[in-house]
């Protein structure tokens, strides 16, 4: 597709299950970031991706949280024993890497989770 | 450390009025970035501008206008004649370079606007 893609849109889990979230950029776009929004709160960053490293893991929450991309394009976010905490919707956005400074980042629609 | 400040919740105007959406940072670099994105009520997040330190030029596009004031470390976004279609939740950004060229952008909590018709 053209846009950046995430699965599933939608997630109900239940408290101390894992969840999987993942992430297809935009073809050609070096650049991958997590975004969390909570219901009231703004924009809270987790982690960002250039290819495949992650230079900036600082916004992860906690060790229960983990990312990781693969050749480049699809990341998955990983949520091992789930709290009630952590439902937000989780968003996914991809940008061409453009030297210095961040160009535009495309969103994703998001995965909405719940923990129940 | 990067701080963007939003501080209206909400907003709600009448439909044709005017209305200006403040935006509020901090940064102790002299290079970064500042940006506007627009969540409408689907949920997804739609650039609307990118500015860099270097250029204070206000802009203007169609009923959308920026007002960027290093003296006083704000960039706030006006819309003229607001119409329905404007009720969305709109987020400042600001991003500071990085060795690895690029870095992730730091959100405000965001404002609400509600356009009545």
């Amino acid at each position: 597709g053209a846009g950046v893609s995430q699965s599933p849109s939608n997630k109900v889990t239940e408290k101390g299950k894992d969840v999987e979230l993942r992430c297809d950029p935009i073809s050609g776009h070096t650049a991958l970031y997590w975004y969390r929004q909570s219901l009231g709160q703004g924009l809270e960053f987790l982690i960002y991706f250039q290819g495949n490293s992650a230079p900036d893991k600082s916004g992860l929450p906690s060790d229960r949280f983990s990312a990781e991309r693969t050749g480049g394009s699809v990341s998955t976010l990983t949520i091992q024993r789930t709290q009630q905490e952590d439902s937000a919707v989780y968003l996914c956005a991809s940008s061409l890497a453009q030297g210095l400074g961040t160009g535009e980042l495309f969103f994703g629609e998001g995965s909405r989770l719940t923990v129940l | 450390a990067q701080k963007v400040t939003q501080a209206q919740t909400e907003i709600s105007v009448v439909e044709k009025e005017d209305v200006t959406l403040d935006c509020v940072y901090e940064t102790r670099d002299t290079t970064y970035y500042l940006f506007w994105y627009k969540q409408p009520p689907s949920g997804e997040l739609v650039f609307l501008i990118r500015r860099n330190s270097f250029d204070e030029q206000n802009e203007i596009s169609g009923r959308y206008s920026w007002n960027f004031q290093k003296s006083t470390s704000s960039f706030n976004f006006t819309i003229t004649a607001s119409q329905v279609v404007d009720s969305a939740v709109y987020f400042c950004a600001l991003s500071e370079p990085w060795n690895s060229g690029n870095t992730p952008l730091v959100f405000g909590k965001g404002t609400r606007l509600s356009v009545i018709a």
